[in-house]
């Protein structure tokens, strides 16, 4: 049983228009939550965070936003950049401990 | 600052051959430490997790052991490979206590024939 999923292997969007990545989530546990951005060949790096208490965290063009009722979020990237091409994992955990991951979304930003 | 390197980057390997990756954070004490893998197409699946040394923990039972036996050393082994261990090893710390951000190592990419 998948706990965290991301249903769109793959997105494609024009640079300087909004990117958005979703994720949800089955266990109703899970009260942090974490966005990785990866490069091929390399380990994921750490982008931005939301605990269960907020339901919006901002830092600069990334944007995440809970839905706990949905069991639902989504990080949002504006203006995208084409250096913003990456894979993006969704990651949950309970009390900020180990973390489930979703396989990801390919985003692809074109010039 | 703290960093993380694990080695080696690559690694092609007959199957039954043993394994060994090694891990180690610098610039911090008693930190969480986790060795992940991603298969091919696939998210990141959680394969062991330690607290502190000597302190292990499987998340998935299969043909790999994990150690612990310095504080910021962390190795993965295996006695004899299976074609199913190849994959994209990451090891990953977080701050004790559970600050909730992992910090990943490069990646070791393992291929067994």
């Amino acid at each position: 049983d998948q706990q965290v999923k991301q249903n769109s292997p793959s997105l494609s969007v024009q640079e300087g228009r909004i990117s958005i990545l979703n994720c949800d989530y089955t266990n109703s546990m899970f009260d942090y939550f974490l966005w990785y951005k990866k490069y091929p060949a390399e380990g994921p790096t750490f982008l931005i965070s939301i605990s269960s208490i907020k339901d919006k965290n901002e830092d600069g063009r990334f944007t995440v936003f809970l839905n706990k009722s949905a069991k639902h979020l989504s990080l949002h990237i504006v203006p995208s950049q084409p250096g913003d091409s990456a894979v993006y994992f969704c990651a949950a955990s309970v009390r900020a401990g180990k973390s489930t991951f979703g396989d990801g979304t390919t985003l692809t930003v074109k010039p | 600052s703290q960093t993380i390197h694990q080695w080696p980057a690559t690694l092609v390997q007959p199957v039954g051959s043993p394994l060994s990756l090694e891990c180690t954070v610098e610039g911090t004490s008693n930190p969480n430490l986790y060795w992940y893998r991603q298969a091919a197409g696939r998210g990141l699946q959680l394969l062991f997790y330690s607290v502190g040394i000597g302190q292990i923990s499987s998340e998935v039972p299969q043909n790999l052991s994990a150690s612990r036996p310095q504080d910021r050393q962390f190795i993965l082994s295996s006695k004899k490979l299976l074609l199913s261990d190849s994959g994209f090893y990451l090891c990953a710390w977080s701050p004790g206590g559970g600050a909730g951000e992992l910090f990943f190592g490069e990646g070791s990419r393992l291929t067994v024939l």
